[in-house]
């Protein structure tokens, strides 16, 4: 059973389309994440939601926009794409009992805009 | 402003010697640090953390190092395994943002 998935795997699209990655979580953690691994390879938070809320928002462009339908999922959806949106996004989760720093992260979406 | 840092991309070593891999922070606000495991094509794998009151934490093969002066950590490998290839990422969770900061890795080779 996976842990955390995420949908697609690899996306391919043209610049300006609007597209979404989905992500859910069956480890009934409270709060989830997306995260951005650049061409240089940095893991960068992007977003965090804790039982549907909004937490973290790192300067992200408004083109993005996190959506939390309830704590096992949490989409991202994409407006307007740019050629520098092109990167492997990853969805992580965790909870706020015991191991709370521990993340448990997703297999990544490779997403290409041409 | 990169507040991790892993200044080797990549390190190379022997079966069954000892990997050690080094990682180095500016932010005395992380409360807990982590490595990470990624595969190619995966996601990363929480490995082993260690809490910024300890010195050390041992889990089997794998020990990591906190020396809190020089606001560095390492992890050490022994004995190295080819499965042990990958890449590992360091990472450090603020207190009370519950939100890691990674560095940028460092892939290991190991060697038959």
């Amino acid at each position: 059973d996976t842990a955390v998935s995420q949908t697609p795997k690899y996306l391919v699209t043209q610049m300006g389309n609007d597209k979404s990655i989905k992500c859910e979580q069956n480890l009934g953690h409270d709060t989830m994440y997306w995260y951005k691994q650049d061409s240089k390879k940095f893991l960068k938070i992007m977003f965090s939601y804790n039982n549907k809320e909004l937490i973290i928002n790192e300067t992200v462009p408004n083109r993005f926009s996190p959506k939390s339908p309830d704590k096992a999922h949490l989409n991202l959806h994409i407006n307007s794409l740019e050629l520098g949106d092109s990167a492997v996004y990853f969805c992580a989760s965790s909870t706020r009992q015991g191991a709370y720093y521990e993340q448990y992260f997703g297999p990544g979406t490779r997403l290409t805009v041409t | 402003d990169q507040q991790v840092k892993q200044n080797s991309p990549s390190l190379s070593v022997q079966e069954g010697r000892i990997s050690i891999l080094n990682c180095d922070y500016t932010n005395s606000m992380f409360d807990y640090f982590l490595w990470y495991k990624k595969y190619p094509a995966e996601g990363p794998t929480f490995l082993i953390s260690i809490s910024s009151i300890k010195d050390k934490n041992e889990d089997g093969r794998f020990t990591v190092f906190l020396n809190k002066s020089a606001k560095h950590l390492s992890l050490h490998i022994v004995p190295s395994q080819p499965g042990d290839s990958a890449v590992y990422f360091c990472a450090a969770h603020v207190a009370g943002a519950q939100k890691l900061v990674f560095g940028q890795g460092t892939r290991l080779t190991i060697n038959p």
